[in-house]
């Protein structure tokens, strides 16, 4: 039972490049989110899914986009990369909404040169 | 627009004592209170929470506080350990999204 892995862990892009960042439970959790983590700003919540097919904005969407075609994945895409998206990533997951603590990953630390 | 507030960026206790992490919060739609703790290079992990039902809730060396009508929870750890040195994050939820909102994070160090 891995848990949330989220991959790569570290990725160094430059202005204007595209990438995905995965994410894959493997506990059968409905809920799944995003968010970046920046030095002194706490977490801020990207995108989230409730379910296969159905995603939603959170707090800081824009840049990226997410898909959700699996209950274990949940890949968040970068286009047209910023320096300002240099950022920790951590992706978490819930078996439900009323669930409580979320459970997260280890986190991908990408920079924007 | 910050809805959860940890005003402390940093504190400094002694081993054996007690460490008190503050947090505020503005939305009276919360309805529950997380803390996690994270370590460098290391995805946050769940140390307690609180409903807002209760107003304490305990869990070893750790004690929730919740105070609805300042809108302001507290972490106590009783005795601060050197393990404990960390990033403490407060966060809140409300409605069946599941969606935590962060506070800034304060780093306790605890020194031996």
């Amino acid at each position: 039972n891995a848990g949330v892995t989220q991959t790569p862990k570290f990725r160094i892009l430059k202005i204007g490049q595209s990438m995905t960042l995965q994410c894959a439970q493997d506990m059968n959790h409905n809920y799944m989110y995003w968010y970046r983590q920046d030095p002194g700003m706490g977490l801020k919540l990207i995108y989230y899914s409730v379910g296969a097919g159905i995603t939603d904005k959170g707090e800081v969407p824009n840049g990226y986009n997410v898909s959700r075609s699996t209950t274990e994945d949940f890949p968040l895409r970068l286009e047209l990369a910023a320096p300002s998206q240099t950022s920790v990533y951590f992706c978490a997951s819930i078996p439900t909404g009323r669930s409580g603590e979320l459970f997260f990953g280890e986190g991908s630390r990408l920079t924007v040169l | 627009d910050q809805q959860v507030k940890q005003n402390s960026p940093s504190l400094s206790v002694q081993e054996g004592r007690i460490s008190i992490l503050n947090c505020d919060y503005t939305n009276s739609m919360f309805d529950y209170f997380l803390w996690y703790k994270k370590y460098p290079a290391e995805g946050p992990t769940f140390l307690i929470s609180i409903s807002s039902i209760k107003d304490k809730n305990e869990d070893g060396r750790f004690t929730v506080f919740l105070n609805k009508s300042a809108k302001h929870l507290s972490l106590h750890i009783v005795p601060s350990q050197p393990g404990d040195s960390a990033v403490y994050f407060c966060a809140a939820s409300g409605g069946n999204t599941g969606k935590l909102i962060f506070g800034q994070g304060t780093t306790l160090q605890v020194k031996p």
